[in-house]
């Protein structure tokens, strides 16, 4: 029973698709996450949302869109996909925002690779 | 700008014998630092966390200490095992930034039999 389930795994696509990636909890938590994971391996938060609002939205460019259509999911969406976008994107929850010593329940990552 | 930095991009260390990973930060309103665990192909793994008002947790064979003058932390692991070869990300939220946490660049542990 996978607590946070990222759909797909991979995802080998050409620049300028449109795609989507898909994110479900089952933990009951009421805050996702989307973080990036760049070639350097940092991971940089993109998006939270607390109970399907958005609270957080960094300096991420308007072609990605992120959708909570119930606190249990949060789907990214990524526009005329370019080649920069090419990294691991993981889905995370938490229990709440101010929940922060308890951590963070990530999914196993979607590698995006755009050609 | 890199608030949480991990200078050691590796470690190696003998099973049996401590593993010491340390991480500074810049931002002094962080008000809590996580560990999480990361093996190949999944997902990082919350490990432990520490309040600012703390100086050390516990949590088995892990211990996280806090030094808030030198804005230094470290993950102690004792002893070490073969399963803990992995990467460790170092991680501090700022509650009155949104509740944004913020990750370093990881430490690979390779936990030698």
């Amino acid at each position: 029973d996978t607590a946070v389930s990222q759909t797909p795994k991979y995802l080998v696509t050409q620049m300028g698709n449109d795609k989507s990636i898909k994110c479900e909890q089952n933990l009951g938590h009421d805050t996702m996450y989307w973080y990036k994971q760049d070639s350097k391996k940092f991971l940089k938060i993109m998006f939270s949302y607390n109970n399907k609002e958005l609270i957080i939205n960094e300096t991420v460019p308007n072609r990605f869109s992120p959708k909570s259509p119930d606190k249990a999911h949060l789907n990214l969406h990524i526009n005329s996909l370019e080649l920069g976008d090419s990294a691991v994107y993981f889905c995370a929850s938490s229990l709440g925002q101010g929940a922060v010593n308890y951590g963070y329940t990530f999914g196993s990552g979607t590698r995006l690779t755009v050609v | 700008d890199q608030q949480v930095k991990q200078n050691s991009p590796s470690l190696s260390v003998q099973e049996g014998r401590i593993s010491i990973l340390n991480c500074d930060y810049t931002n002094s309103m962080f008000d809590y630092f996580l560990w999480y665990k990361k093996y190949p192909a999944e997902g990082p793994t919350f490990l432990i966390s520490i309040s600012s008002i703390k100086d050390k947790n516990e949590d088995g064979r892990f211990t996280v200490f806090l030094n808030k003058s030198a804005k230094h932390l470290s993950l102690h692991i004792v002893p070490s095992q073969p399963g803990d070869s992995a990467v460790y990300f170092c991680a501090a939220t700022d509650n009155t930034g949104g509740f944004k946490t913020i990750f370093g660049a990881g430490t690979r542990l390779f936990v030698k039999a």
